[in-house]
């Protein structure tokens, strides 16, 4: 199994203010996936994140406001972009193992915008 | 959510019980998982059942599935009051590489 490490855990951050998560696994993975779940609600996915590459985004999420790096295999940060109150959820990496079919999830961001 | 619907949305019973929950989904699989999630942390994989399989066990867990019906049911038997989570299932869509959350079960065993 992969342990994914998410940083910062929690945040109290500013309208109109930018945050970067960063997402760590510490072995090699297929795929990394972004995914934020606001409160009390399920995990909805963001995005795909491609190595070297621009991520691939879900219906309702646009680039511009959560722009998404993957340098190497193993590291994915995601941003959110001029953040407002409705922002404030936890947001959650996850990725894909070797063998293909598990995903792993980090314990995930908690982002409050006031 | 983005895949499918789960019921009850909220469950509680007394510790020693079973607990069941069901999951619905919309389209084609290659497999499905059900996590658990303690209080908004992250989530714990539970036990993964592929689309040619129809049941599976795992210690106190057994989930089914039927593809017919695209739903799929998770039973933990002898309910403890550790077991009090959110109870998600996840599909790895058929030819799309990704994983799609059900809207969730909410336990709670009393003890």
């Amino acid at each position: 199994s992969a342990v994914i490490s998410q940083k910062p855990s929690r945040d109290i951050c500013q309208r109109g203010t930018s945050l970067t998560i960063q997402c760590q696994v510490d072995s090699q993975v297929t795929m990394m996936f972004w995914y934020r779940q606001q409160p009390g609600q399920s995990l909805t996915l963001i995005a795909t994140a491609n190595q070297g590459s621009e991520a691939t985004y879900e219906s309702g999420f646009v680039i511009d406001k959560f722009p998404i790096s993957r340098p190497n295999l193993t590291f994915s940060t995601l941003t959110v972009s001029n953040m407002s109150p409705e922002d404030s959820s936890i947001y959650l990496c996850s990725a894909r193992g070797t063998s293909g079919n598990t995903i792993y999830f980090g314990e995930g961001s908690w982002l409050t915008v006031v | 959510s983005q895949q499918g619907e789960e019921d009850p949305q909220a469950l509680s019973i007394q510790e020693g019980e079973n607990a069941t929950m069901n999951c619905s989904y919309k389209t084609s699989i290659n497999n499905l998982q059900w996590y658990r999630q303690n209080s908004g942390r992250g989530l714990v994989h539970l036990i993964l059942i592929r689309s040619n399989e129809r049941e599976k066990h795992s210690g106190r867990l057994r989930v089914t599935l039927d593809t017919s019906k695209k739903s799929s049911s998770l039973l933990i038997t002898a309910s403890r009051a550790a077991d009090t989570a959110s109870y998600f299932c996840a599909t790895d869509r058929y030819n799309f590489n990704k994983f799609y959350f059900g809207s969730g079960t909410k336990l709670n065993v009393k003890p």
